[in-house]
């Protein structure tokens, strides 16, 4: 048990949508970022976010965005789906540099058609 | 840049056996991190290890042991007298400051993945 969940668990969208994804960490966890895990591949940085404001992004698109909020929850918002966002999403967060990585939430498994 | 190799693709071991799973990382940096995961069909990560560069120390935990070579640049992944619910996916995982804001960024290995055959 690692205090993150994530909801929804699964979501099927079409091409063309928007859709948001919803992570809640423990209080305190002031860090939290953003993965993408296609089928069969390890997963992909997205974003971090950092009390609030996004401190690091990977190889994605600006249709790819972020909130944290205050109550440590945060958002993933994609717009524009394409075929190939299909994919689990996870979100980790940490309360410091010592625990970084170490909290993952169980994912949610986005299908695009 | 950093990158994370897992050549092993699927490992099918009969259980008790030993299993060593590898991994070899690319980094320029001086101070990083690395991990170890394990993904069970339900997809949540669990989280392993985590071991800095400066620790070259081998660790024990239970049946987990890990061997951190710096010399090879390698972080090698013992399960030893393998049971049925050691059968997961594995990633090994390497984390390092990045860019002018100095997050700390993690790049994942493809994975490696154990069936333990009963």
């Amino acid at each position: 048990e690692t205090g993150v969940t994530q909801s929804p668990t699964h979501l099927i969208k079409t091409r063309g949508q928007q859709v948001t994804l919803r992570c809640s960490s423990q209080s305190g966890h002031n860090t939290v970022s953003w993965y993408q895990q296609a089928l069969g591949q390890g997963p992909q940085f997205i974003f971090q976010y950092y009390r609030e404001e996004e401190n690091g992004r990977g190889n994605f698109p600006p249709r790819f965005s972020g909130l944290q909020f205050p109550n440590y929850s945060s958002e993933l918002n994609v717009n524009a789906l394409e075929l190939d966002d299909s994919a689990l999403y996870l979100c980790a967060s940490s309360l410091d540099p010592k625990t970084l990585f170490r909290f993952f939430g169980p994912g949610t498994r986005l299908t695009v058609l | 840049a950093q990158k994370v190799t897992q050549a092993q693709t699927e490992i099918s071991v009969v259980e008790k056996e030993d299993v060593t799973l590898d991994c070899v990382y690319e980094t320029r940096d001086t101070t990083y991190y690395l991990f170890w995961y394990k993904q069970p069909p339900s997809g949540e990560l669990v989280f392993l290890i985590r071991r800095n560069s400066f620790d070259e120390q081998n660790e024990i935990s239970g049946r987990y042991s890990w061997n951190f070579q710096k010399s090879t640049s390698s972080f090698n992944f013992t399960i030893t007298a393998s049971q049925v619910v050691d059968s997961a996916v594995y990633f090994c995982a390497l984390s390092e400051v990045e860019g002018s804001g100095g997050y700390q960024k993690v790049t994942f290995g493809t994975g490696t993945k154990l069936q333990v055959i009963p």
